[in-house]
């Protein structure tokens, strides 16, 4: 099963910051937060990912909150392109790998 | 970010026939490679996953006998689909990661429709 649960869709403006909040209030305390996002008949493509800290990259800012039971993705300023499924994930280790075991994620919808 | 590609993209076939699916990356060597597949408007569904060299394992319920995995190299791990039928029309992703296992980059998908 999932670690994760997050909204199921959100809209956001053209040009605006996207907040995308996940929960994972199971998380162990080795557990990476991942984030992807799928545009429609694509592969997931990796955005980025975290364990305690905040992170940023040219793509995104992930904000994991004190207690790692959730965190936050920001898409500072949303365009058009960034219409997409967007994955939280958390990484976990079974049976000698790691694995990502997806959500539902949520279909976020940037207008224009 | 590490580029992985699979081909075919799209492959339509008539139900019975085996169809094979690769995976390559394209610029790291990929120590374990991840087979998911996705029905419209679900999520992704991990089917099994590939070390170089070693049997796939299989996640419960994955018939291993029907979906074939090879990774033969640091490169190219094969899913073949056998004696497909049409409840086997899916999206068929790969992903996969390096040493140490940090990331899953993944491929564009393959589209497969069986007739």
């Amino acid at each position: 099963d999932a670690k994760t649960t997050q909204p199921p869709s959100m809209d956001c403006a053209e040009g605006r910051a996207a907040n995308l909040p996940c929960n994972h209030s199971t998380i162990s305390g080795n557990e990476y937060v991942y984030w992807y996002r799928q545009i429609h008949s694509q592969g997931p493509q990796y955005i980025i990912h975290g364990l305690k800290n905040n992170e940023t990259n040219e793509m995104a800012s992930l904000i994991i909150t004190e207690d790692r039971k959730s965190s936050t993705l920001i898409l500072p300023h949303a365009t058009l392109r960034d219409t997409a499924v967007y994955y939280c994930i958390v990484r976990v280790f079974t049976s000698g790998t790691y694995k990502y075991i997806f959500g539902t994620g949520t279909r976020l919808k940037v207008l224009a | 970010g590490a580029v992985v590609s699979q081909h075919p993209s799209w492959v339509i076939c008539k139900s019975g026939t085996s169809v094979k699916i690769e995976c390559r990356s394209l610029d790291f060597q990929a120590t374990t490679m991840f087979w998911y597949r996705q029905f419209p408007k679900q999520s992704l569904m991990l089917m099994a996953t590939s070390n170089e060299g070693s049997k796939a394992t299989y996640e419960q319920g994955v018939e291993k006998d029907k979906f074939l995995i090879n990774h033969a190299s640091l490169t190219l791990s094969t899913l073949t689909v056998t004696s497909a039928h049409p409840e086997d029309s899916s999206f068929y992703i790969c992903s996969a990661t390096g040493q140490p296992q940090e990331t899953q980059y993944f491929g564009p998908g393959t589209r497969l429709l069986v007739l």
